[in-house]
């Protein structure tokens, strides 16, 4: 059964760094998305994607952080200068169609020294 | 705003019990909604989903979830609870916009006395 892959599954960064986190949706889906999970909390909306743009964002989303759809497979998400707020679950997610249900993948921790 | 709201943040039950964890919504519409489940260190899984139909659904991992429009619940359930089944457990409703974003709740740890 095909599913969304997500690199690294840990990532430590020191505050200030660029990271790059990577996922790779499942081949036939056409909407793309990110979620982080603060620990402790619940899982929050960060970006969606779709058509080679972004759909929406949430007041979260601001200009440290970028999305990419480089190569037709892979998904990025980028944060330019790390916080240590930026510490947390981020989970790729992907779906079909408008409607259909999202499949998420495994998650990249992040931590922020 | 749509909203979702788990009112137990913790739940214990003894393994054979039966199970039932509680979701409200608040959407205008009718709404899409959905069950994952959060295994320590993994990803989310998707448990089972309400999209239209049957208000009762069927899931995975033998658990069940039934819609009631007129008290914007969709409350998990499962007969036997299992050892394995400990995890945190979220609902989550699909947003009216055009991404159809998943706006989750707070969830609901499950732990399971042996």
């Amino acid at each position: 059964e095909p599913e969304v892959t997500q690199t690294p599954s840990h990532q430590v960064t020191q505050m200030g760094q660029e990271v790059i986190l990577r996922c790779v949706p499942i081949s036939n889906h056409l909407y793309f998305y990110w979620y982080r999970q603060i620990l402790g909390q619940k899982v929050e909306f960060l970006v969606s994607f779709y058509n080679n743009e972004i759909s929406e964002k949430s007041e979260i989303f601001d200009d440290q952080f970028s999305v990419e759809r480089p190569d037709g497979s892979n998904f990025t998400l980028k944060i330019r200068s790390t916080k240590l707020e930026d510490s947390a679950m981020y989970f790729c997610a992907s779906k079909r169609g408008r409607t259909d249900t999202q499949y998420f993948g495994p998650g990249t921790r992040l931590t922020v020294l | 705003a749509q909203s979702v709201t788990q009112p137990d943040i913790h739940i214990t039950v003894s393994e054979g019990a039966s199970l039932e964890l509680r979701c409200n919504y608040s959407y205008g519409a009718t709404p899409y909604l959905f069950w994952y489940v959060q295994s320590p260190g993994q990803g989310l899984q998707l448990l089972l989903k309400y999209f239209s139909g049957d208000t009762l659904v069927q899931g995975i991992k033998g658990f069940e979830a039934e819609f009631k429009r007129s008290q914007s619940s969709f409350n998990l359930r499962k007969p036997s609870v299992h050892w394995s089944d400990a995890a945190e457990y979220f609902c989550a409703v699909a947003s009216s916009s055009n991404t159809g974003k998943l706006i989750f709740g707070q969830g609901t740890t499950l732990q399971v006395k042996p």
